[in-house]
């Protein structure tokens, strides 16, 4: 079974502050994502990762940065926390090839920026 | 701009029926589609996907149905129990800025009364 774990369930933080969400997948995955879902706006890709030391901007990255040093991990970086940052933050991998991108998702991080 | 749209932010149906759940998008080029499960307090988990040659996928008691003219996908689950209770998203695979990219509905709450 494919793992995909957050480093936090939730986080509390204050405006201005850097914030860190970690994820680690555990079967080998070339792809990484980070998304956010609010309500009535279901999932936006912010970053995502299809190598180590590669990321590409999703739809809304304003705001973020993202670290991939080791295959297995992809960091989201809030550098200066905002009240709209407010959300739910969901990591996801997936395998590389046709019809075999399913991906797999983290129980997701819940950021309140006070 | 949202490509991928679930008009129907919430359906309840009795146990023992069929739920329909609606899915439509706008970018013709989709080409992969796929529907997650969300319950509370976890991430979305893979439930059901269908490549844009076919126009039907059927796995148990959910099956997938493709109208590539309307730009419509659909979820039937028959018949309905009360652990399918949770939120059920599509998403469909699309060229991004760089490389595929998942682009996702906003979400139908699905409850299942006993």
């Amino acid at each position: 079974d494919v793992k995909v774990t957050q480093s936090s369930r939730y986080l509390v933080k204050r405006t201005g502050e850097k914030v860190f969400l970690e994820c680690v997948q555990d079967m080998d995955h070339e792809n990484m994502f980070w998304y956010r879902q609010d309500p009535g706006l279901g999932l936006r890709l912010i970053y995502f990762s299809y190598d180590v030391k590669m990321k590409e901007k999703g739809d809304i990255p304003e705001g973020y940065s993202v670290s991939r040093e080791k295959k297995e991990r992809f960091s989201l970086i809030l550098e200066s926390a905002s009240t709209n940052q407010t959300s739910m933050y969901l990591c996801a991998s997936s395998l590389t090839g046709a019809n075999k991108e399913t991906q797999y998702f983290g129980p997701g991080t819940r950021l309140l920026v006070l | 701009d949202q490509q991928v749209k679930q008009n129907s932010p919430s359906l309840s149906v009795q146990e023992g029926r069929i739920s329909i759940l609606n899915c439509d998008y706008t970018n013709s080029m989709f080409d992969y589609f796929l529907w997650y499960k969300k319950y509370p307090a976890e991430g979305p988990t893979f439930l059901i996907s269908i490549s844009s040659i076919k126009d039907k996928n059927e796995d148990g008691r959910f099956t997938v149905f493709l109208n590539k003219s309307a730009k419509h996908l659909s979820l039937h689950i028959v018949p309905s129990q009360p652990g399918d209770s949770a939120v059920y998203f599509c998403a469909a695979r699309g060229k991004g800025n760089t490389g595929n990219q998942f682009y996702f509905g906003t979400g139908t709450s699905l409850t299942v009364i006993p």
